[in-house]
């Protein structure tokens, strides 16, 4: 069965600096994917950044980047220049590989970002 | 502004109720999705649709029953619920398959079941 993990429950970023938020998971797929979704209060899910198991480079967009280490299977998301508007709770999911149709995706616990000023 | 639109916002029912969820999408996505969110939990997978047609039940109670019209509008008919159902009910839609395809969320319906 695949399994994601966050480790952070809670994490808190200067406005301006940069910061990552940590995420592991466990397969014996050869063939994954890997998402990143921002949750705000207001509860929109909303996505960020696609990384896919056999993709060579590691994934850009705008102010996000996926530090994927696939030996160590690690997915970390990285935001540069916080502002206030990335508080957030920010989910880690995988893919999971099934016969139906449609992309069933399974998520992590989440790690609530916090940006002060 | 969100590309997948659920109705209502809130909703509030008594546990001998029969209420519906909306949701409605003109991506032209052919996969369309029910998630349960509890406060401070991850969403939680309840129903998929592939083709309009029922690909997916995770074992969920008979209590709530979906229905995909078309590919553009996937309902949520929910009876004689726990208030244990509380939560936030999020839709979401997709590309039929594809490891690259992300999902694309609504803003969700937050019941409260009384």
């Amino acid at each position: 069965a695949q399994k994601i993990t966050q480790t952070q429950p809670g994490m808190f970023v200067q406005e301006k600096e940069a910061v990552t938020l940590d995420c592991t998971y466990d397969t014996s797929d050869p063939s994954y994917g890997l998402f990143w979704y921002k949750q705000p209060s207001s509860g929109e899910m909303i996505f960020l950044i696609y990384q896919g198991s056999y993709d060579q480079q590691n994934a850009t967009e705008g102010r996000y980047s996926l530090n994927f280490q696939k030996a160590r299977k690690s997915a970390n998301l990285v935001i540069s220049a916080s502002q206030l508007g990335d508080s957030a709770m920010y989910f880690c999911a995988m893919r999971e590989a099934f016969t139906g149709g449609g992309n069933k995706l399974t998520f992590g616990t989440g790690t609530q970002l916090k940006v002060e000023l | 502004d969100t590309e997948v639109t659920q109705t209502p916002k809130h909703l509030v029912m008594g546990m001998t109720n029969k209420k519906s969820l909306k949701c409605e999408q003109h991506m032209g996505h052919r996969a369309m999705y029910w998630y349960k969110q509890k406060a401070k939990k991850p969403p939680e997978l309840m129903f998929v649709y592939s083709y309009e047609k029922l690909s997916i039940n995770e074992s969920v109670p008979s209590r709530f029953s979906p229905e995909c019209p078309n590919s553009s509008l996937l309902n949520l008919h929910l009876h004689a619920l726990q208030p244990e159902d509380s939560a936030l009910y999020l839709c979401a839609s997709s590309q039929e398959s594809g490891n690259d395809s992300p999902l694309h969320f609504g803003n969700g319906t937050r019941l409260t079941v009384t």
